[in-house]
């Protein structure tokens, strides 16, 4: 009963490095997500993938890149880390077909540019 | 980018107290309305999740409550206690974006103390 599993949990960058954020879930969902959670402002959607093959920009892309590899792994790349985009990261999934599915979450990634 | 609100920001009550929350929302092209609880270093966790105007949902002392016409949700809990604290968020999903999209709120955050 992995879920949702995303790497690292913990991350710290200096100003300028690139790093990846992966995720991975197991449970067959079209769609996943990558969002970011900054103090008193909630979730904010930075990519997303409604299915295998295809990426679409939510409400803060820039500075970002994504990769849907195949149904399970959707990755988030950081190429050029600023301390703006110090901030706890989630990945989530679901299966969008029917009104009452939910949205899945991973344990998040703490990261942090110095 | 949708506007989703939820208020208060905070809320700090005694244990026992019952307390509500609300959750605002665009009253056109609704699709469904989601409710997460979200403690502290864990990831979201879906409460409920609400289809249809006038649903009411409950999990024990939790209850929530849906206006599509009006766009907006109430959450409920009776009796709170000290486990209830966690930051309490609702998601949006619209009959645009295919279903794909969960718009959160900035949440808000119980204080429950003993």
């Amino acid at each position: 009963n992995a879920g949702v599993t995303q790497t690292p949990k913990f991350q710290v960058l200096k100003t300028g490095q690139s790093m990846t954020l992966q995720c991975a879930q197991d449970m067959n969902h079209n769609s996943m997500y990558w969002y970011r959670q900054d103090p008193g402002m909630g979730l904010r959607l930075i990519y997303y993938s409604a299915s295998e093959g295809t990426t679409d920009k939510g409400e803060v892309p820039n500075g970002y890149n994504v990769s849907r590899l195949n149904k399970r792994e959707f990755s988030l790349r950081l190429e050029s880390a600023a301390p703006s985009q110090t901030s706890v990261y989630f990945c989530a999934s679901s299966e969008p077909r029917g009104a009452n599915t939910e949205a899945f979450f991973g344990q998040g990634t703490r990261l942090t540019v110095v | 980018i949708l506007n989703v609100e939820q208020s208060p920001q905070s809320l700090h009550v005694q244990e026992g107290d019952s307390t509500n929350f609300t959750c605002s929302f665009p009253s056109s092209n609704f699709y469904a309305l989601h409710w997460y609880r979200w403690e502290t270093a864990k990831s979201p966790e879906a409460l409920f999740v609400m289809t249809l105007n006038g649903d009411e949902k409950k999990k024990g002392r939790i209850s929530a409550t849906l206006n599509t016409k009006e766009g907006y949700s109430y959450l409920y809990i009776k009796g709170s206690q000290p486990e209830d604290s966690a930051t309490y968020l609702c998601a949006f999903r619209g009959l645009v974006d295919n279903f794909n999209k969960f718009y959160f709120g900035s949440g808000t955050k119980l204080n429950v103390k003993p």
